[in-house]
């Protein structure tokens, strides 16, 4: 089973700054099969990125996503109110089984 | 546009069985593009995949659920089903279905990204 590590936990941005999510796994990923999703609360999960690097139907070009291997990047451009919210990575380049990162927290700082 | 609607008790004793159906409305489940998944996430923690079904019939599980977990598919009445035997406390949580994308492998396809979620159901595990 691949286990995936977050980081930072929290973190801290005033809107209009840049936000840089880590996402690692403790093994490679195959075919770049990550996903990134957002959770506000008492909301179910938003898909924002696939295969890695591309945007969900939708989702605003602020938000890419990047890396291969064992190491993926969510990036947010310029923070908007709305962005706060907790980000997840999901590997499904093995499976079963499929599995989520612990979230990254991102607040107001 | 694709709608997924979670049913089933809120409340499950302790050793019993937990049952929840998916209902799709605004697709087909019979779509040879997609798996259909459910997911779980405890009060304040993270998400848990616990398996998915295509339309055929065909099942991937979590191994650490799988020798109590059962999902299955109704075509005819466009539904999907979860259940999850002999649950304990660790088994409350929110619990979603969701349209996964198909993911192909080398040797085999399976679930990937999950582009639609049901609203989630909270199911509490209490005598």
């Amino acid at each position: 089973e691949i286990v995936l590590t977050q980081s930072p936990g929290t973190l801290s941005l005033s809107p209009g700054e840049r936000a840089t999510l880590s996402c690692r796994a403790s093994q490679s990923v195959s075919s770049s099969y990550l996903a990134w999703y957002q959770q506000k609360p008492g909301q179910a999960p938003r898909l924002l990125i696939y295969g890695a690097s591309s945007r969900a139907t939708g989702i605003p070009d602020r938000f890419s996503g990047s890396g291969s291997g064992t190491d993926f990047t969510l990036t947010i451009s310029r923070l908007e109110p709305e962005d706060f919210a907790v980000y997840y990575c999901q590997q499904y380049g093995s499976s079963p089984p499929e599995t989520f990162g612990p979230g990254t927290k991102v607040d107001i700082k | 546009q694709l709608q997924l609607q979670e049913s089933g008790p809120g409340l499950v004793k302790p050793s019993e069985t937990l049952s929840l159906t998916c209902t799709v409305s605004g697709g087909s489940i019979s779509s040879s593009s997609y798996y259909w998944g459910w997911i779980r996430q405890p009060p304040g923690k993270g998400l848990e995949w616990i398996g998915s079904i295509y339309y055929s019939g065909s099942t991937y599980y979590n191994p650490s659920l799988k020798s109590r977990v059962t999902i299955s598919v109704d075509t005819s009445k466009n539904q999907f089903s979860l259940k999850l035997s002999s649950v304990t406390a660790a088994d409350t949580a929110v619990y979603y279905c969701a349209r996964q994308d198909r993911a192909r492998h080398y040797y085999y396809d399976s679930s990937g990204h999950i582009g639609y979620w049901g609203q989630g159901t909270l199911v509490t595990v209490s005598s």
